[in-house]
């Protein structure tokens, strides 16, 4: 079937480093893709999406990259702070049945 | 600027008892997504709506069912409660016509005992 899947469960780096997030999917007929934040017994965050006609977007501190060849998605956080620390989520969205499926989180640990 | 709004924040229920679980999306937004979250686990999809009718349906419980109301607001009603029930469920919300990202709300953590 259809998922979404990140490669590693945990990340852990130091701060003011860059951070990179990794993400594959299989939906091809996915219409974006989203990183989403999830802090301990909070809702899950949006950080930025990108949708499947680009492959760079940049936001504030982050840059989402979406490789379809491979189908491959990627979050760099640059000068990652402690206050980056939390779940990262990649999903995919399909519009035309309003679709959202999460991938496996990942836990960002920022060592001060 | 409006979030999505969840209640209650906290319910607990016993075995077998009913719980129903409300949502209220950011306004002008026509669809609403449910989710469970088991701890330390991902968000499940349950089931979704658009404009008061299901979008689609995940792997929500036969115990389980949800509506959308005329005012969007949506309401997840939950019976014959078991210990695995116990979870974050999340409702998120966002807009086909102006293509907007889905936002979530804070969810409602239910404790079954």
């Amino acid at each position: 079937g259809e998922s979404v899947g990140l490669h590693l469960p945990t990340l852990s780096v130091q701060e003011g480093d860059n951070s990179i997030i990794n993400c594959a999917y299989s939906n091809s007929a996915s219409d974006y893709f989203i990183w989403y934040k999830q802090e301990s017994g909070k809702g899950p965050q949006f950080i930025i999406d990108i949708r499947s006609n680009m492959d760079k977007r940049q936001g504030q501190r982050v840059t989402v990259l979406l490789n379809k060849t491979v189908k491959h998605l990627s979050l760099q956080i640059a000068a990652t702070q402690p206050g980056d620390s939390a779940v990262y989520f990649c999903a995919d969205f399909t519009g035309a049945n309003s679709k959202l499926t999460f991938g496996k989180g990942i836990t960002l640990s920022v060592r001060p | 600027a409006a979030g999505v709004i969840q209640s209650p924040r906290h319910l607990i229920k016993e075995k077998r008892e009913t719980a129903t679980l409300k949502c209220y999306p950011i306004p002008r937004h026509d669809t609403v997504y449910w989710y469970q979250q088991g701890p330390g686990q991902d968000p499940q999809f349950l089931i979704s709506f658009y404009e008061k009718m299901q979008s689609d349906k995940g792997s929500i419980p036969d115990r389980f069912s949800a509506q959308q109301f005329s005012d969007y607001h949506s309401e997840l009603n939950m019976s014959s409660l078991e210990l695995g029930d116990s979870a974050l469920y999340f409702c998120a919300s966002s807009s086909r016509v102006t293509d907007t990202e889905a936002f979530f709300g804070q969810g409602t953590r239910l404790t079954v005992v």
